[in-house]
């Protein structure tokens, strides 16, 4: 079983701190996803990374960042984190054609 | 002409009843059209997906229509149970890369 799993289900922030979201994957699958869901947005994708230590902005990459040092692990990061940023925070990951997501991460900055 | 769209918003079905849902996309580039289902707590699952180059998967009682014409496509789900109850999402992708999501419809099946 393709395994998919984020480091926290639950996170609560203040403003302006540094947040660092991490995911892990366990099938050597080359890409992986960082999306943000919001009620009535469905999945917006934030990065993804085809290989090790690339990167590409997917359609709401600002205030956002990325890193892929390990082909398992992709790591998302909020340099400075709003309340507008908060939500919760899907990773996923994919040899082919078929998406597997881990559990989510609720992000709550205050 | 990344976006897809999806509906209804929500849905309510008698157990035993059909639920049908709606997706329309504009990018003739999109090849793969997967389905999630996604329940409270948990990450999206693939639930079925269809290539363009036919008009219909059945698997058990979940079957996607494809029109490629109309750039349309539907999730149809046959004798709903109280336990198919969740969010649906429809994608497409180009080449299993840019993955873009409908906004999701909330499917509630009644006993």
């Amino acid at each position: 079983d393709v395994k998919v799993t984020q480091s926290s289900r639950y996170l609560v922030k203040r403003t302006g701190e540094k947040v660092f979201l991490e995911c892990v994957q366990d099938m050597d699958h080359e890409n992986m996803f960082w999306y943000r869901q919001d009620p009535g947005l469905g999945l917006r994708l934030i990065y993804f990374s085809y290989d090790v230590k690339m990167k590409e902005k997917g359609d709401i990459p600002e205030g956002y960042s990325v890193s892929r040092e390990k082909k398992e692990r992709f790591s998302l990061i909020l340099e400075s984190a709003s309340t507008n940023q908060t939500s919760m925070y899907l990773c996923a990951s994919s040899r082919q054609f078929t998406q597997y997501f881990g559990p989510g991460t609720r992000l709550t900055v205050l | 002409q990344q976006q897809v769209k999806q509906s209804p918003q929500s849905l309510i079905v008698q157990k035993g009843g059909i639920s049908i849902i709606n997706c329309a996309y504009e990018n003739t580039a999109f090849d793969y059209f997967p389905w999630y289902q996604q329940f409270p707590g948990k990450g999206p699952a693939l639930l079925i997906a269809i290539r363009p180059d036919v008009s219909e998967k059945k698997e058990g009682r979940f079957t996607i229509s494809f029109n490629k014409s109309a750039k349309q496509f539907s999730l149809h789900i046959m004798d709903s149970q109280p336990g198919d109850s969740a969010t649906y999402f429809c994608a497409a992708s180009n080449y299993g890369q840019n993955f873009v999501f409908g906004p999701g419809t909330r499917l509630s099946v009644l006993p």
